[in-house]
């Protein structure tokens, strides 16, 4: 079975700018949560999503948003890029049922904001 | 708020000898989830084992095992017969019942020395 995927893998961007991360869930996985990981501030719990909603928000200010789309596929979007953004932002998966389960991470997208 | 705490910024080990991360955590739950995951310099966070709050055993995965004290809110790892290949970060999560949001320590970061 095919692991979490996210794209893109790398991404620069300048301050003001907005950018859209893609995760792509393990197979059969409904929930997607995201996290930044930073130097500072360690791993982050942004937001998680479940059946195209969102369940779950972080203590992130609004320009942090995201969606999943039918097929359980997330986005998360980034507007206004401020240089403090910069991190690796990595996505999870979950089968979830009757209660929690272990979280699969993709690889992450390290992103860069000058 | 829930919080986990790894005390142990860094920690080394020779080749083939056990070493033990530590890791606590706060909550006024009662079921919850604990996890150790695994940061190697690819960035890929890997699940290494996972305790249930409910379950008096501890965890167990071939070389790694955990040592849960729920009234001391204690989680640690043990790593036995450690190999090259185990040198990462190591993050303790907390994940509460019902929720999809990992609260994560600050990390340890383990090298093996041959």
């Amino acid at each position: 079975k095919a692991g979490v995927t996210q794209t893109p893998r790398y991404l620069i961007k300048t301050r003001g700018q907005q950018v859209t991360l893609s995760c792509s869930p393990i197979s059969g996985h409904r929930s997607v949560s995201w996290y930044q990981q930073t130097p500072g501030q360690g791993l982050q719990f942004l937001f998680e999503y479940f059946s195209e909603t969102q369940r779950n928000k972080g203590n992130f200010p609004g320009r942090f948003s995201g969606r999943q789309f039918s097929n359980s596929r997330s986005e998360m979007n980034v507007s206004t890029l401020e240089l403090g953004d910069s991190a690796l932002y990595l996505c999870a998966s979950s089968f979830v049922t009757g209660g929690p389960t272990e979280q699969y991470f993709g690889p992450g997208t390290r992103l860069t904001v000058t | 708020a829930q919080t986990v705490t790894q005390s142990q910024p860094e920690m080394s080990v020779q080749e083939a000898e056990t070493v033990t991360l530590s890791c606590t955590y706060d909550t006024s739950e009662s079921d919850y989830y604990l996890f150790w995951y695994k940061q190697p310099p690819s960035r890929q966070m890997i699940l290494v084992i996972r305790q249930e709050a409910y379950k008096q055993q501890n965890a167990t995965e071939n070389r790694f095992s955990v040592n849960f004290q729920k009234a001391a809110k204690s989680f640690s790892l043990k790593i036995s017969d450690s190999q090259l290949g185990d040198a990462a970060m190591y993050f303790c999560a907390y994940l509460a019942q019902g929720a999809q949001k990992l609260v994560f320590g600050q990390g340890t970061r383990l090298t093996i020395n041959p």
